[in-house]
């Protein structure tokens, strides 16, 4: 599986977006795109996935770019609770191991 | 939405006994569970791969006959952390496979004494 870059930390004012970038540049055409966040101490879950076009849901949008070497994801507003590390993984959908890097610690501040 | 049970979340064993973690889907079948170690203010290592049916896959660095994995029914994973000690005193978490996604279980805090 493909690695991924992250900042190992960033910080976001309560009810502002939150861009969380990733680049991703070795990955390759089969991969996707994959964003999971862990909150203290519990197990991580699962926020988004995208191939190459952009995917928002309830939770977040994923943005990747076109030659898909890198990707951001948005928390359109963040709120206290958003306080989490955030990871990026690329795997091949069908059946790839979910490889953890060292994620993105977001603190959300009132 | 898929739910994946992890039980106990915390124990306490003493040195050289073994201790056994269960990680259970609920609402569906898991050919494949995955059980990861995390130490504190790191990120989740991949120990192994539970294929139902089969042998686990291990990754490279991880004792098979430390931590022993079963995955006897589509539902049912265990993994069984024999003579522990306490640097095996880590945050254990399993996760199932459905479809293109995986479900994390909540984790089992396991502490050696």
């Amino acid at each position: 599986d493909a690695k991924t870059t992250q900042p190992p930390s960033m910080d976001c004012a309560e009810g502002r977006a939150a861009n969380l970038p990733c680049n991703h540049s070795t990955i390759s055409g089969n991969e996707y795109v994959y964003w999971y966040r862990q909150i203290h101490s519990q197990g991580p879950q699962y926020i988004i996935h995208g191939l190459k076009n952009n995917e928002t849901n309830e939770m977040a949008s994923l943005i990747i770019t076109e030659d898909r070497k890198s990707s951001t994801l948005i928390l359109p507003h963040a709120t206290l609770r958003d306080t989490a590390v955030y990871y990026c993984i690329v795997r091949v959908a069908t059946g790839g191991k979910l490889i953890f890097g060292q994620g993105t610690e977001l603190s959300v501040k009132p | 939405g898929a739910v994946v049970s992890q039980h106990p979340s915390r124990v306490i064993c003493k040195s050289g006994t073994s201790v056994k973690i269960e990680c259970r889907s609920l609402d569906f079948q898991a050919t494949t569970m995955f059980w990861y170690r995390q130490f504190p203010k790191q990120s989740l290592m991949l120990m192994a791969t539970s294929n139902e049916g089969s042998k686990a896959t291990y990754e490279q660095g991880v004792e098979k006959d430390k931590f022993l994995i079963n995955h006897a029914s589509l539902t049912l994973s265990t993994l069984t952390v024999t003579s522990a000690h306490p640097e095996d005193s880590s945050f254990y978490i399993c996760s199932a496979r459905l479809g293109r996604n995986c479900t994390f279980g909540s984790g089992t805090r396991l502490t050696v004494v």
